[in-house]
């Protein structure tokens, strides 16, 4: 089924832990994003790829660095995990067409614990 | 302060009943979109606006431009309409979002 997949689906670290999580779709989007949800605030943007080779950070890039490996994939990288890092984590992606988003489209979500 | 302002953040309605969720913005935006949020975590994009109407089954979304405010109608409410409703605008290349309304439908 075309969409937005994204693994793994729950994850638990230990402080001072890395991992990646990946994401890839499969609609030929240009646009990939990666946010955190979290109670009582919403969904937060923590770094987007408005197209192939472009990244940019969101509102909370702290502590997060993402790769965007070619059209398909975008990647978010915790180097040393902390509690703070507790969350949901969604990878999306869009269609963009001067400056209009089309076609928004959600992973599943990561639900990552950090202890 | 939120760049988009969801109300009301519960709603709790009995099976039948017409519901009707608001969002206010206050940033200039090139559309707004509304997700639904299932109890498992899913999030479903339902609709993107820019002008104007749009209906899809018992789903109608509105926005007006000028008053920067949008709602979300569900007509003939279900159980399974129970979710989050998360309204999200984009600007630029940023995307802003409310922090959602939780909707309980009872049978």
């Amino acid at each position: 089924n075309a969409g937005v997949t994204q693994t793994p689906k729950f994850q638990v670290l230990k402080t001072g832990q890395s991992m990646t999580l990946q994401c890839a779709q499969d609609m030929n989007h240009n646009s990939m994003y990666w946010y955190r949800q979290d109670p009582g605030m919403g969904l937060r943007l923590i770094y987007y790829s408005a197209s192939e080779g472009t990244t940019d950070k969101g509102e909370v890039p702290n502590g997060y660095n993402v790769s965007r490996l070619n059209k398909r994939e975008f990647s978010l990288r915790l180097e040393s995990a902390a509690p703070s890092q507790t969350s949901v984590y969604f990878c999306a992606s869009s269609e963009s067409i001067l400056g209009s988003y089309y076609g928004y489209t959600f992973g599943s979500g990561t639900r990552l614990t950090v202890v | 302060k939120n760049e988009v302002e969801q109300s009301p953040q519960n709603l709790t309605a009995q099976e039948g009943e017409f519901i009707t969720i608001n969002c206010s913005y206050s940033v200039g935006i090139s559309a707004l979109h509304w997700l639904q949020q299932h109890p498992g975590g899913g999030i479903v994009s339902l609709f993107m606006l820019s002008s104007g109407k749009k209906k899809h089954g018992r789903l109608i979304a509105t926005i007006n431009i000028q008053e920067k405010h949008s709602s979300l109608h569900i007509t003939a409410s279900h159980p399974r309409d129970s979710a989050v409703y998360i309204c999200a605008v984009s600007s630029s290349n940023q995307f802003y979002f409310g922090t959602g309304t939780s909707l309980t439908v009872i049978p």
